[in-house]
This record gives C-alpha cells, structure tokens and sequence, in this order.
C-alpha cells in the first residue's frame, strides 16, 4: 500500500517569504515515483515535477526547490521568495512503477494549502 | 502546446440518472485515467486504462462506474445510476509511454464538476 501525508493543511506566509511544503510517504516498493501539482483556485491540476526513486538529486527550478530523501521517506517543495500568485493548495504525490517502468495509479496527499499575503 | 480536455465542465443531474463524463486525451498518449476529488478533500485515483482495458481499478470504482474508449479519441466515464455522494469534481488524465519504456508525465484535464441533486 502507498500513502502520502502532508501533515500542515494550511500554510500563511508574508509575500516575498520562503515557504516549505513537507511531503512524508509510505510505499513498500523499491522503485517509485514522487511529484508535486499545484491546484490553483480555478480547480485544474498543475504538474510541477515527478522525480524518480533512484534519483535523490535535489532539483531546483526559479523559485522552487525539492528536497528529496529517502532515508527519511521526504520530499519537501520549498517556495522562494513568495508571491501571491503561489497561493493555491499543493498536493504531494507517490506512484508505484510498474515492469515497463511507467506508472499508474497516482496516491496523493491531503494538500496543504498556501496562502500568500500581500 | 497539447492538452487534455474534458466536457462538460460543470454538469448537474438528478439522483439515480445516468451520466457519462468525456475527456479527450493527448493525441499520442497510450495510458489514461479517471480521478475524482470531492470538495475540499484530495484527489482520489478512481481506474486506469491502457490497451482498450482496464488495468487497475480503486475500491471506489464499483458496478455503477464503466469506462470506454469509444473511439481513437475520446475516453469516457459512465456513471450508471448518480448518487449524492458522486458529486465531485472528476479529472481525466493521460500519459505517454517514452520510447523503450520508462515513465512519462502525467497530464490531468481541466476536471468536470459533477452536482448531484
């Protein structure tokens, strides 16, 4: 079985602060996949980044950074310097691979939802 | 740039009709799927289809759900009977298979809000 918690429902922050989303999750497999969608107010799914279970390089992408450990079974989203185009709710999420290497069902977290203030 | 959509976006019904949800996957992607978020809670995986069959399915996804794939472009979801508890927000979603295998984006539509009164 997989799950994902993300234990904070809802962050508040002062525009222009950093943010960190934490991301726990649990999978009996060896070979997984974690991403991270951003859920506007609007209601679509963003995809923000998928990293795979072998690959616990951190990445950066402008102001957004992921952390990921394994040895901790983590993988924190950090927001730089917020604006108040980030609020929105941020679901964090597991995939279990399959024999081709792909994926299928995607388990996601409760969302923790970010609200930037002017 | 490619997208997936779905129709319609906001669709109200009465208890015990019959709804069908559609999405239009990404023209080349091989994998799709249905998801169902109901408000204010998490998205909820609902079933996974590939090669013209279903190849997972959540404890969700009882008798009154089906799936099809109609024809080389649509992908639908049928509820057979609405219940209150249906109304959710659904999302098509679909991925792509890389070449020589391995794992691919994937994409989710804009979703279908569902009211059932």
């Amino acid at each position: 079985a997989q799950k994902v918690t993300q234990a904070q429902t809802e962050i508040s922050v002062v525009e222009k602060e950093d943010v960190t989303l934490d991301c726990v999750y649990e999978t009996r497999d060896t070979t997984y996949y974690l991403f991270w969608y951003k859920q506007p107010p609007s209601g679509e799914l963003v995809f923000l980044i998928r990293r795979n279970s072998f690959d616990e390089q951190n990445e950066i992408s402008g102001r957004y950074s992921w952390n990921f450990q394994k040895s901790t079974s983590s993988f924190n989203f950090t927001i730089t310097a917020s604006q108040v185009v980030d609020s929105a709710v941020y679901f964090c999420a597991l995939s279990e691979a399959i024999y081709s290497g792909g994926y299928q069902k995607v388990t996601f977290g409760t969302g923790t939802k970010l609200q930037v203030i002017p | 740039e490619p997208e997936v959509t779905q129709t319609p976006s906001h669709q109200v019904t009465q208890m015990g009709q019959e709804v069908i949800l559609r999405c239009v996957p990404i023209s080349n992607h091989l994998y799709f799927y249905w998801y169902r978020q109901i408000l204010g809670q998490k998205v909820e995986f609902l079933v996974s289809f590939y090669n013209n069959e279903i190849s997972e399915k959540s404890e969700i996804f009882d008798d009154q759900f089906s799936v099809e794939r109609p024809d080389g472009s649509n992908f639908t979801l049928k509820i057979r009977s609405t219940k209150l508890e249906d109304s959710a927000m659904y999302f098509c979603a679909s991925r792509y298979s890389p070449v020589g295998g391995g794992a691919g984006e994937q994409y989710f539509g804009p979703g279908t809000r569902l009211t059932v009164t």
